[in-house]
């Protein structure tokens, strides 16, 4: 049971590089989002999706982009890092129409910007 | 804007005693979620609160909801070091399919257990 796999686990980048961080998913769910976690803020919600093709802004979504082309995959790119980026990244994923079923977390990608 | 507030943040007790940690939120949901996570780990979900009244128990921790408060609590009956984590309560703001969907997170609260 893979669950939620993020990759990779640790990066560190130079400001200005991009990058793009993996999610994957073989639960066939259809919501998957991107949440960035930093000290004493709990987790913020960055982009989510309800299905492919279908993707929404959270609460925090500048500097990032993602798009869902399968229902496996949620991609969350960086098009410019910055030192503010740097922080801890989870993908989830749950299915929709089943609130019962909590969101599944991946394992983390820890992101450094230098 | 839903906002989600945790007390308190940092949380140390002594084996066997017993406390309350509070998820207070601001606007209407009937949606809430536990999650415990541990140092450099994943998040992992512990609770599932779906309506007004629900309470659920697993071994020394017990979750309840209050919507019409807009309260949640998690009891630690009897602690013991094992469960010592950082334990968040998220709230579901949107009702797109009926499943946990958008989440607003409180910011945690760090529970070290002592003997």
């Amino acid at each position: 049971n893979a669950g939620v796999t993020q990759t990779p686990k640790f990066q560190v980048l130079k400001t200005g590089q991009s990058m793009t961080l993996q999610c994957a998913q073989d639960m066939n769910h259809e919501y998957m989002s991107w949440y960035r976690q930093d000290p004493g803020m709990g987790l913020r919600l960055i982009h989510y999706s309800v299905g492919a093709g279908i993707t929404d802004q959270g609460e925090v979504p500048n500097g990032y982009n993602v798009s869902r082309s399968t229902t496996e995959d949620f991609p969350l790119r960086l098009l410019s890092a910055a030192p503010s980026q740097t922080s801890v990244y989870f993908c989830a994923s749950g299915p929709t129409g089943d609130s019962n079923q909590p969101q599944h977390f991946g394992d983390g990608t820890r992101l450094s910007i230098l | 804007e839903l906002k989600v507030e945790q007390n308190p943040l940092f949380l140390s007790m002594q084996e066997g005693k017993n406390y309350t940690i509070y998820c207070n939120y601001s606007t209407t949901s009937d949606r809430l979620y536990w999650y415990r996570q541990d140092p450099g780990k994943s998040l992992e979900s512990l609770f599932v609160l779906l309506s007004n009244g629900a309470v659920k128990q697993e071994g020394r921790l017990m979750a309840s909801l209050d919507t019409k408060a807009r309260l949640s609590t998690l009891h630690i009956t009897a602690a013991v070091h094992d469960l010592s984590a950082t334990y968040f309560c998220a709230v579901d703001i949107y009702s797109f399919g009926g499943g946990s969907e958008k989440l607003v997170f409180g910011k945690g609260t760090k529970l070290t257990v002592n003997p």
